[in-house]
């Protein structure tokens, strides 16, 4: 079965500082994955995706997202945090067997600070 | 706005009631999912349709059940209310061969 693993709870970084969420996925076969992010009060947006091609994704804010399957990873990015990306991080995979359902991980919390 | 309405967007009901989430999806979006999302257990896969049938099923209580009608739109409904089914209820559209979904705001259920 496909999943994802958030291993960090909780992220912090000062403001400037470049900033990584991790994720590490299991799937059998090519994965899809995802990245979205969840501000309080409001539904989760898309930030980016993996789906074939380069290993280094660009995203929405400035984030991007490296794709290492060697290590299972999909790790977001950002060079330089902002104080506004402080929000609630969710990796996704695609499941395969599923009708284009995802399959989440358990959120990462980031925290900018000034 | 996403493009995907959710109502209500706040909700308190007692225990023992039952209450119904409605979703309007983006326009063209054949596909609609719902989630859960409480503090302790993350963002959990409830169900989801296609074009008005069932296509995949999660964790979804027997006391919870959901359809979609033909102009797409697709209500959760929740029955029997426990003080554990108090979350984030979200409905998530996609579009015949997207990969990614658009979300609503969400419904805030609480059970007192």
């Amino acid at each position: 079965a496909q999943s994802v693993a958030q291993p960090e709870d909780q992220v912090n970084v000062a403001e400037g500082n470049p900033l990584t969420v991790k994720c590490t996925y299991s799937v059998s076969g090519n994965p899809y994955l995802f990245w979205y992010v969840q501000y309080p009060n409001r539904g989760l947006q898309f930030l980016l995706k993996y789906i074939t091609g380069d290993n280094l994704v660009k995203g929405s804010y400035g984030f991007e997202a490296e794709f290492n399957k060697s290590q299972t990873s999909f790790h977001l990015k950002k060079p330089s945090a902002l104080v506004s990306d402080s929000a609630l991080y969710f990796c996704a995979v695609r499941d395969l067997g599923g009708y284009n359902k995802l399959i989440f991980g358990a959120g990462t919390r980031l925290a900018v600070h000034p | 706005d996403s493009g995907v309405t959710q109502t209500p967007k706040h909700l308190i009901t007692a225990t023992g009631q039952r209450v119904t989430l409605r979703c309007s999806p983006r326009s063209g979006d054949l596909s609609v999912y719902w989630y859960q999302q409480s503090l302790d257990q993350g963002l959990q896969f409830l169900i989801q349709y296609y074009n008005g049938e069932e296509r995949a099923k999660g964790n979804i209580l027997e006391r919870f059940s959901a359809q979609q009608f033909p102009d797409l739109h697709s209500e959760l409904n929740l029955s029997s209310l426990e003080l554990g089914d108090s979350a984030l209820y979200f409905c998530a559209s996609s579009e015949v061969g997207d990969d990614g979904y658009t979300f609503g705001s969400g419904t805030r259920l609480t059970v007192v």
